[in-house]
């Protein structure tokens, strides 16, 4: 069965860098996320993506975060100046168009360390 | 706002058992509810999927059940085997939404 994965599994960075979480979707999806999980809390939506452009995000997806789809396989997740909070297992998903398939799809996740 | 509210507290149960799970949503109507499956590490799983005109979904040894007066959901695991143990999360959407959103989950533990 087709799905959606993630890389690094694991990201370990200092305090205020950068870092860039990638995800490549299932290849026929057209709505992509992404989710966070802090330890032993829910899943968090942040951020839903079709057609280019962001459809909706959450309070979460503040200045710091941005999305992109640079190629039309890979969707990336980046944190401008990572900060403490932000420790958490991040997942992407992805899903067909509406209708019968709405089912989300998720990545393993990547396990995101701020020190 | 919408909230979505699980059991948060464990089920333990003896294999064989049925495991009955609820779903409780306020402040919101939803379109469906869906029902995915998460082992620890890992990312959820879709189980099932109910709209909201449907009372009832089945899938194996998986029922759903959906009232909209009541604004809960049911999952039950019939049968239940040591490999059910994991976290079960409902999750719903807005009719006219594209965010899924998720409850906290209730953790089951099939014992053998």
């Amino acid at each position: 069965e087709p799905e959606v994965t993630q890389t690094p599994s694991h990201q370990v960075t200092q305090m205020g860098q950068e870092v860039i979480l990638r995800c490549v979707p299932i290849s026929n999806h057209l709505y992509f996320y992404w989710y966070r999980q802090i330890l032993g809390q829910k899943v968090e939506f942040l951020v839903s993506f079709y057609n280019n452009e962001i459809s909706e995000k959450s309070e979460i997806f503040d200045d710091q975060f941005s999305v992109e789809r640079p190629d039309g396989s890979n969707f990336t997740l980046k944190i401008r100046s990572t900060k403490l909070e932000d420790s958490a297992m991040y997942f992407c998903a992805s899903r067909l168009e509406t209708g019968e398939d709405e089912k989300l799809f998720f990545g393993s996740g990547t396990q995101l360390s701020v020190l | 706002s919408q909230k979505i509210e699980q059991n948060s507290e464990a089920l333990n149960i003896q294999e064989g058992k049925t495991a009955t799970l609820t779903c409780n949503y306020t402040n919101y109507s939803p379109a469906y509810l869906q029902w995915y499956r998460q082992d620890p590490g890992r990312g959820p799983v879709f189980l099932l999927l109910i709209r909201e005109n449907e009372k009832e979904k089945r899938k194996e040894r998986l029922k759903v059940t959906f009232d909209t007066t009541l604004k809960q959901s049911l999952f039950h695991i019939t049968a239940s085997q040591p490999a059910d143990s994991a976290t079960y999360l409902c999750a719903t959407i807005k009719a006219a939404g594209n965010k899924l959103t998720f409850g906290g989950g209730t953790r089951v533990l099939v014992k053998p």
